[in-house]
Protein backbone atom coordinates (compact mmCIF):
# COMPACT_ATOMS: atom_id res chain seq x y z
CA UNK A 1 0.00 0.00 0.00
CA UNK A 2 1.77 3.40 -1.10
CA UNK A 3 -1.16 5.38 -0.78
CA UNK A 4 -1.95 8.61 1.25
CA UNK A 5 -5.54 9.07 1.57
CA UNK A 6 -7.22 12.64 2.65
CA UNK A 7 -10.73 12.95 3.70
CA UNK A 8 -12.67 14.55 2.95
CA UNK A 9 -12.11 15.57 -1.12
CA UNK A 10 -14.32 18.63 -0.75
CA UNK A 11 -15.23 21.09 2.61
CA UNK A 12 -17.12 23.84 2.24
CA UNK A 13 -17.31 25.67 5.90
CA UNK A 14 -17.90 29.13 7.43
CA UNK A 15 -15.59 31.17 9.10
CA UNK A 16 -17.78 30.44 12.39
CA UNK A 17 -17.57 26.70 11.93
CA UNK A 18 -15.13 24.20 13.58
CA UNK A 19 -13.88 21.20 10.96
CA UNK A 20 -10.65 18.64 10.45
CA UNK A 21 -9.00 17.28 7.52
CA UNK A 22 -7.64 14.22 7.81
CA UNK A 23 -4.79 12.39 6.53
CA UNK A 24 -3.43 8.84 6.61
CA UNK A 25 -0.80 6.10 5.57
CA UNK A 26 0.20 2.98 6.52
CA UNK A 27 3.46 2.75 4.85
CA UNK A 28 5.35 3.17 7.97
CA UNK A 29 6.11 6.62 7.38
CA UNK A 30 7.55 8.24 10.50
CA UNK A 31 7.46 11.92 8.35
CA UNK A 32 4.26 13.48 7.62
CA UNK A 33 3.44 17.00 6.35
CA UNK A 34 0.69 19.42 5.90
CA UNK A 35 1.07 21.71 2.78
CA UNK A 36 -1.20 24.61 1.80
CA UNK A 37 -1.96 25.10 -1.99
CA UNK A 38 -3.42 28.40 -3.79
CA UNK A 39 -4.80 28.08 -7.53
CA UNK A 40 -1.46 28.47 -9.69
CA UNK A 41 1.17 28.36 -7.30
CA UNK A 42 3.34 25.78 -5.78
CA UNK A 43 2.66 23.89 -2.16
CA UNK A 44 3.67 25.79 0.68
CA UNK A 45 4.81 23.89 3.66
CA UNK A 46 2.89 24.50 6.99
CA UNK A 47 3.60 21.99 9.22
CA UNK A 48 6.12 18.81 9.69
CA UNK A 49 5.60 16.04 11.77
CA UNK A 50 8.60 13.86 12.52
CA UNK A 51 8.30 10.58 14.86
CA UNK A 52 4.54 12.27 16.03
CA UNK A 53 6.12 15.11 17.10
CA UNK A 54 5.73 18.33 15.49
CA UNK A 55 9.54 19.78 14.27
CA UNK A 56 8.11 22.05 12.09
CA UNK A 57 5.58 25.13 11.98
CA UNK A 58 6.49 27.58 9.17
CA UNK A 59 4.57 30.52 11.16
CA UNK A 60 1.06 29.27 10.29
CA UNK A 61 -1.75 30.91 11.82
CA UNK A 62 -3.29 30.03 15.42
CA UNK A 63 -6.64 28.69 13.47
CA UNK A 64 -4.67 25.52 11.68
CA UNK A 65 -4.00 23.31 14.62
CA UNK A 66 -2.23 19.94 13.67
CA UNK A 67 -2.52 17.22 15.58
CA UNK A 68 -0.58 13.62 15.01
CA UNK A 69 -2.38 10.93 17.59
CA UNK A 70 -0.57 8.14 16.23
CA UNK A 71 2.27 7.07 13.35
CA UNK A 72 0.12 6.84 10.74
CA UNK A 73 -2.53 9.66 11.23
CA UNK A 74 -2.46 13.09 10.78
CA UNK A 75 -5.00 15.69 11.49
CA UNK A 76 -5.66 19.55 10.51
CA UNK A 77 -8.27 21.18 12.90
CA UNK A 78 -9.88 24.64 11.77
CA UNK A 79 -11.03 27.38 13.70
CA UNK A 80 -12.52 30.79 12.71
CA UNK A 81 -10.67 30.28 9.42
CA UNK A 82 -11.07 33.28 6.69
CA UNK A 83 -11.94 33.02 3.04
CA UNK A 84 -8.01 33.75 2.02
CA UNK A 85 -7.51 30.20 3.44
CA UNK A 86 -9.54 28.44 0.84
CA UNK A 87 -7.18 26.43 -0.92
CA UNK A 88 -6.18 22.90 -1.66
CA UNK A 89 -4.33 21.31 1.37
CA UNK A 90 -1.73 18.49 0.57
CA UNK A 91 -0.84 15.61 2.97
CA UNK A 92 2.40 13.97 2.20
CA UNK A 93 4.77 11.31 4.25
CA UNK A 94 8.12 10.09 3.45
CA UNK A 95 10.67 7.87 5.64
CA UNK A 96 12.25 10.13 7.72
CA UNK A 97 15.76 8.08 7.25
CA UNK A 98 17.35 7.75 3.72
CA UNK A 99 16.94 9.15 0.50
CA UNK A 100 13.33 8.36 -0.13
CA UNK A 101 10.29 10.02 -2.01
CA UNK A 102 7.62 11.82 -0.70
CA UNK A 103 4.24 10.16 -1.52
CA UNK A 104 1.03 12.81 -1.61
CA UNK A 105 -2.22 12.43 -0.76
CA UNK A 106 -4.75 13.63 -3.72
CA UNK A 107 -5.60 16.90 -1.59
CA UNK A 108 -9.07 18.17 0.04
CA UNK A 109 -10.25 21.15 -1.49
CA UNK A 110 -11.28 23.62 1.27
CA UNK A 111 -14.03 26.71 0.50
CA UNK A 112 -14.40 28.95 3.33
CA UNK A 113 -17.66 30.82 3.11
CA UNK B 1 16.50 29.41 2.95
CA UNK B 2 15.94 27.03 0.05
CA UNK B 3 14.81 28.84 -3.10
CA UNK B 4 13.98 26.83 -5.74
CA UNK B 5 12.97 27.95 -9.30
CA UNK B 6 11.90 26.92 -12.33
CA UNK B 7 12.29 27.95 -16.15
CA UNK B 8 10.11 27.57 -18.14
CA UNK B 9 7.09 29.04 -15.93
CA UNK B 10 4.83 27.78 -19.29
CA UNK B 11 5.46 25.80 -22.08
CA UNK B 12 3.09 25.32 -25.43
CA UNK B 13 4.60 22.48 -27.96
CA UNK B 14 3.41 20.59 -31.00
CA UNK B 15 3.17 16.91 -30.07
CA UNK B 16 5.89 14.73 -30.71
CA UNK B 17 8.56 17.34 -29.74
CA UNK B 18 11.46 16.25 -27.07
CA UNK B 19 11.49 18.68 -24.46
CA UNK B 20 13.22 20.23 -21.45
CA UNK B 21 12.14 21.45 -18.16
CA UNK B 22 14.75 23.33 -15.78
CA UNK B 23 14.79 22.97 -12.11
CA UNK B 24 17.41 25.38 -9.63
CA UNK B 25 18.00 25.48 -6.05
CA UNK B 26 20.05 27.46 -4.11
CA UNK B 27 21.42 25.39 -1.81
CA UNK B 28 23.15 22.11 -2.61
CA UNK B 29 22.79 20.29 0.52
CA UNK B 30 19.81 18.38 -0.45
CA UNK B 31 18.69 14.49 0.16
CA UNK B 32 17.53 14.05 -3.41
CA UNK B 33 14.96 16.03 -5.45
CA UNK B 34 11.84 15.11 -6.87
CA UNK B 35 9.90 15.54 -10.33
CA UNK B 36 6.15 15.66 -9.57
CA UNK B 37 3.28 16.82 -12.21
CA UNK B 38 -0.12 18.17 -11.20
CA UNK B 39 -3.23 18.14 -13.66
CA UNK B 40 -5.37 21.32 -12.57
CA UNK B 41 -6.98 21.03 -9.48
CA UNK B 42 -5.66 17.37 -8.38
CA UNK B 43 -2.75 16.23 -6.36
CA UNK B 44 0.74 15.10 -6.90
CA UNK B 45 1.51 12.66 -8.94
CA UNK B 46 5.37 11.63 -8.08
CA UNK B 47 7.33 11.19 -11.92
CA UNK B 48 10.79 10.31 -10.37
CA UNK B 49 13.22 10.52 -7.64
CA UNK B 50 17.13 10.83 -7.73
CA UNK B 51 18.71 10.24 -5.16
CA UNK B 52 22.13 12.68 -3.93
CA UNK B 53 24.23 10.59 -5.13
CA UNK B 54 23.08 9.66 -8.55
CA UNK B 55 22.71 11.77 -11.32
CA UNK B 56 20.16 10.57 -13.70
CA UNK B 57 17.14 8.38 -13.40
CA UNK B 58 14.77 7.53 -16.06
CA UNK B 59 11.27 5.91 -16.47
CA UNK B 60 9.42 5.72 -19.51
CA UNK B 61 9.94 8.72 -21.97
CA UNK B 62 10.78 10.63 -18.72
CA UNK B 63 14.49 11.61 -18.08
CA UNK B 64 15.65 13.65 -15.37
CA UNK B 65 19.43 14.36 -14.07
CA UNK B 66 20.84 15.94 -11.26
CA UNK B 67 23.55 18.42 -10.52
CA UNK B 68 24.07 19.19 -6.86
CA UNK B 69 27.02 21.20 -7.59
CA UNK B 70 25.71 23.75 -9.76
CA UNK B 71 22.07 23.70 -7.92
CA UNK B 72 20.46 22.12 -11.00
CA UNK B 73 18.17 19.33 -12.45
CA UNK B 74 16.58 19.20 -15.41
CA UNK B 75 13.42 16.78 -16.84
CA UNK B 76 13.55 16.06 -20.00
CA UNK B 77 10.20 14.16 -22.06
CA UNK B 78 10.64 12.31 -25.28
CA UNK B 79 8.01 12.40 -27.63
CA UNK B 80 5.47 14.33 -26.10
CA UNK B 81 2.02 14.04 -25.79
CA UNK B 82 -1.49 15.55 -25.49
CA UNK B 83 -1.17 13.63 -22.10
CA UNK B 84 1.97 14.84 -21.13
CA UNK B 85 -0.04 18.28 -20.31
CA UNK B 86 0.04 19.03 -17.26
CA UNK B 87 1.98 21.14 -14.45
CA UNK B 88 5.51 20.23 -13.94
CA UNK B 89 6.51 20.70 -9.99
CA UNK B 90 10.49 19.68 -8.86
CA UNK B 91 10.69 19.37 -5.26
CA UNK B 92 13.86 19.21 -2.80
CA UNK B 93 14.43 17.27 -0.07
CA UNK B 94 17.06 18.98 2.57
CA UNK B 95 19.21 17.24 4.19
CA UNK B 96 19.45 18.06 8.02
CA UNK B 97 16.70 16.96 11.12
CA UNK B 98 13.96 18.86 9.19
CA UNK B 99 13.50 16.70 6.25
CA UNK B 100 11.76 19.83 4.32
CA UNK B 101 10.27 19.38 0.85
CA UNK B 102 10.34 22.72 -0.57
CA UNK B 103 8.91 22.88 -4.18
CA UNK B 104 10.01 24.91 -7.54
CA UNK B 105 7.92 27.42 -8.98
CA UNK B 106 6.63 24.83 -11.61
CA UNK B 107 6.48 24.59 -15.23
CA UNK B 108 2.81 24.75 -16.93
CA UNK B 109 3.55 22.18 -19.83
CA UNK B 110 0.33 22.50 -23.26
CA UNK B 111 1.16 19.80 -25.51
CA UNK B 112 -0.96 20.55 -28.73
CA UNK B 113 -2.37 17.60 -31.25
Amino acid sequence: DTEVTQTPKHLVMGMTNKKSLKCEQHMGHRAMYWYKQKAKKPPELMFVYSYEKLSINESVPSRFSPECPNSSLLNLHLHALQPEDSALYLCASRNRAGNTEAFFGQGTRLTVV
Amino acid sequence: KQEVTQIPAALSVPEGENLVLNCSFTDSAIYNLQWFRQDPGKGLTSLLLIQSSQREQTSGRLNASLDKSSGRSTLYIAASQPGDSATYLCAVIGSGGYQKVTFGTGTKLQVIP
